[in-house]
């Protein structure tokens, strides 16, 4: 089955730096890469997802970056804000087949020091 | 339209004592999991399910039970708790399975001691 590993586990940034979080995965038939957010005692929530069809995508201060040759994508977050602190997971999946589930990285803790 | 809600919020059992968790989903989604979350572990499959009627093992099942009666509802049993259960549980349900995104209820708090 697939396999997500994600880096770094934990990542301290001052605020105004920007913050990058890598993930690898195995199967080379993944072709949906989506990232959540989770706030301390809160749920897990979606900010970002690429496809295999594209190779980057932008939401204001946050972009992902996908390199499918290498089975690496990346979390880049521009200018970062106190509010940014959370852990993040990256996830992969195919669609299509009996696949139903999202592989989950073992998150990212960031802090944004102010 | 409340999305996943998650009842109870948090729970303190006794070892050996059973208890169920449910999720429901007022987005008509197809697909429901149940997740157990542990520090360092990062967020860890139980059981899934992929239509009403329909339950499979995830990656950590030993220990816990599904079913999925009605299309809206995924409920997670546990029959005799144990110390290592202890742990945040989140249930997810998505449109289109593994190909789209999850919507997560708030988690379930659960301490067995």
């Amino acid at each position: 089955g697939e396999n997500v590993e994600q880096h770094p586990s934990t990542l301290s940034v001052q605020e105004g730096d920007s913050a990058v979080i890598k993930c690898t995965y195995s199967d080379s038939a993944s072709n949906y890469f989506p990232w959540y957010k989770q706030e301390l005692g809160k749920r897990p929530q979606l900010i970002i997802d690429i496809r295999s069809n594209v190779g980057e995508k932008k939401d204001q201060r946050i972009a992902v970056t996908l390199n499918k040759t290498a089975k690496h994508f990346s979390l880049h977050i521009t200018e970062t804000q106190p509010e940014d602190s959370a852990v993040y997971f990256c996830a992969a999946s195919k669609s299509g087949g009996s696949n139903y589930k999202l592989t989950f990285g073992k998150g990212t803790l960031l802090t944004v020091n102010p | 339209n409340a999305g996943v809600t998650q009842t109870p919020k948090f729970r303190v059992l006794k070892t050996g004592q059973s208890m169920t968790l449910l999720c429901a989903q007022d987005m008509n989604h197809e697909y429901m999991y149940w997740y157990r979350q542990d520090p360092g572990m990062g967020l860890r499959l139980i059981h899934y399910s992929v239509g009403e009627g329909t339950t499979a093992k995830g990656e950590v099942p030993d220990g816990y039970n599904v079913s999925r009666l009605k299309k809206q509802n995924f409920l997670l049993g546990l029959e005799s708790a144990a110390p290592s259960q202890t742990s945040v549980y989140f249930c997810a349900s998505s449109l289109v399975g593994g190909a789209g995104g999850y919507t997560f209820g708030s988690g379930t708090r659960l301490t067995v001691v």
